[in-house]
């Protein structure tokens, strides 16, 4: 089972629409989550982090869940600017610090 | 605020040879992080470095190595190169990961990349 899994996708959606995205993680001792962003060929850019009583930033929601070992990414009114690849991100100290990024999810918001 | 900077931009070599990628980070941040990213793949960890130490690595081989400088700044190093080795080399920084065992949040700012092409 990889570290952190997420759903490649893609997610097709149009101008306006809602999307949600999950991300799950193995290990239990966690410590800190992220989301970026990826554009085609490009860095990825830190999109936001994730606490655990969730938080918010426009239109970007996101949420942990501890027990169940993952979290989440919404994106509400979903503008063709939001197209890219979203990554999740988790670091956690076990034997060492490490930061292990999931594969990414392809989003597409069509006009 | 000048952000992670990387060079060279793109870098053509051919099987055997060596490549050296350079990354200096964010003023104020001392810990640096390299990552792989083949096409079409997702990002692989490489090595972490902070206050002139090596930290961690991730699953690669030997031949892949690096240092930090007093300056913070970054080089990696990449020996007897393989065609699998093309790809894209991401470097990043956070700021100071502190002592005493405090965990933190460890946000990254990545750099544009150098491309690597293996011949």
């Amino acid at each position: 089972r990889k570290e952190v899994e997420q759903d490649p996708g893609p997610f097709n959606v149009p101008e306006g629409a809602t999307v949600a995205f999950n991300c799950t993680y193995s290990n239990s001792a966690s410590q800190s989550f992220f989301w970026y962003r990826q554009d085609c060929r490009k860095e990825p850019k830190l999109l936001m982090s994730v606490y655990s009583s969730g938080n918010e930033d426009g239109r970007f929601t996101a949420q942990l869940n501890r027990a169940s070992q993952y979290i989440s990414l919404l994106i509400r009114d979903s503008k063709l600017s939001d197209s890219a690849t979203y990554l999740c991100v988790v670091n956690f100290n076990t034997g060492g610090f490490k930061t292990i990024f999931g594969a990414g999810t392809r989003l597409f918001v069509k006009a | 605020e000048a952000g992670v900077t990387q060079s060279p931009t793109h870098l053509i070599k051919t099987r055997g040879q060596q490549a050296t990628l350079r990354c200096s980070p964010i003023s104020g941040h001392t810990s640096v992080y390299w990552y792989q990213q083949a096409l079409g793949l997702g990002l692989q960890f490489l090595l972490w470095y902070d206050e002139g130490e090596e930290r961690n690595r991730g699953n690669f081989p030997p031949r892949f190595s690096g240092r930090q400088f007093p300056n913070y700044s970054s080089e990696l190093n990449v020996n007897a190169l393989e065609l699998e080795d093309s790809a894209l080399y991401l470097c990043a920084s956070s700021p100071d990961w502190g002592t005493g065992g405090a965990a933190r949040t460890n946000e990254q700012f990545f750099g544009p990349g150098t491309r690597l092409t293996v011949l």
